[in-house]
């Protein structure tokens, strides 16, 4: 079946590093891809998505590519900031007609000031 | 525009009870989707309803229900609970067009603790 692999957490970086936090999937089919937020007590945001080889997601500072090739969705951001503290997940949809996420198992990011 | 809202937020029940867990999605989201988040197997999907129908279903034990009603509000249930079943149930809403790249609004969660 679908599956997502995100790299193993936790990360803690000092403010204004570079971030990046790999994901690779495997899909039967076409998937579409996503990066989750999830803040302290929180549900999931949507950080960015992308729905077809080569496109690129953004959204505050954070960036990610849909390779197909490599079957990746890497997430990344060139100056983080303590406020970026969270879980990150990357997450695939590949069920056209129903709504259905398969999540990777989240990466921690502590940013430190 | 209000957010998907579910409740309780907190429940702690024994072994051997049952629970029921409320989602309201967004207005005009006709899709609900639920999720189990746990430390050790990350976040894996319950099931989706669409229209008081359910359209897709996860790998749980028939102890996990749901149902949806007209006004596309959502509940869970789990009876006969167990000590793993102590985990973040997340739902989230999304229109429902089956489109693989639709966003999903996802709630606060009900944190489930079974003693």
């Amino acid at each position: 079946g679908d599956s997502v692999t995100q790299m193993e957490g936790p990360v803690t970086l000092s403010e204004e590093a570079f971030l990046t936090i790999n994901c690779t999937y495997t899909a039967t089919g076409y998937p579409s891809l996503f990066w989750y937020v999830q803040y302290p007590g929180e549900g999931l945001q949507l950080l960015l998505k992308a729905t077809k080889a080569d496109d690129k997601g953004s959204n505050k500072g954070f960036e990610a590519t849909y390779r197909k090739e490599t079957t990746s969705f890497h997430l990344e951001k060139g100056s983080v900031q303590v406020s970026d503290s969270a879980v990150y997940f990357c997450a695939l949809s590949d069920y056209q007609g129903a709504q259905k996420l398969v999540f990777g198992q989240g990466t921690r990011l502590t940013i430190n000031p | 525009k209000a957010g998907v809202t579910q409740t309780p937020r907190y429940l702690i029940k024994t072994r051997g009870q049952q629970v029921t867990l409320s989602c309201s999605p967004i207005s005009g989201h006709r899709s609900v989707s639920w999720y189990q988040q746990t430390p050790g197997q990350g976040l894996q999907f319950l099931f989706e309803y669409f229209s008081e129908t359910q359209r897709n279903k996860g790998n749980f034990p028939g102890r996990f229900s749901g149902r949806q009603f007209s006004n596309s509000r959502s509940e869970m249930n789990v009876s006969t609970l167990e000590l793993g079943d102590s985990a973040l149930y997340l739902c989230a809403s999304t229109l429902g067009s089956g489109n693989k790249g639709t966003e999903a609004f996802f709630g606060q969660g009900t944190r489930l603790t079974v003693v």
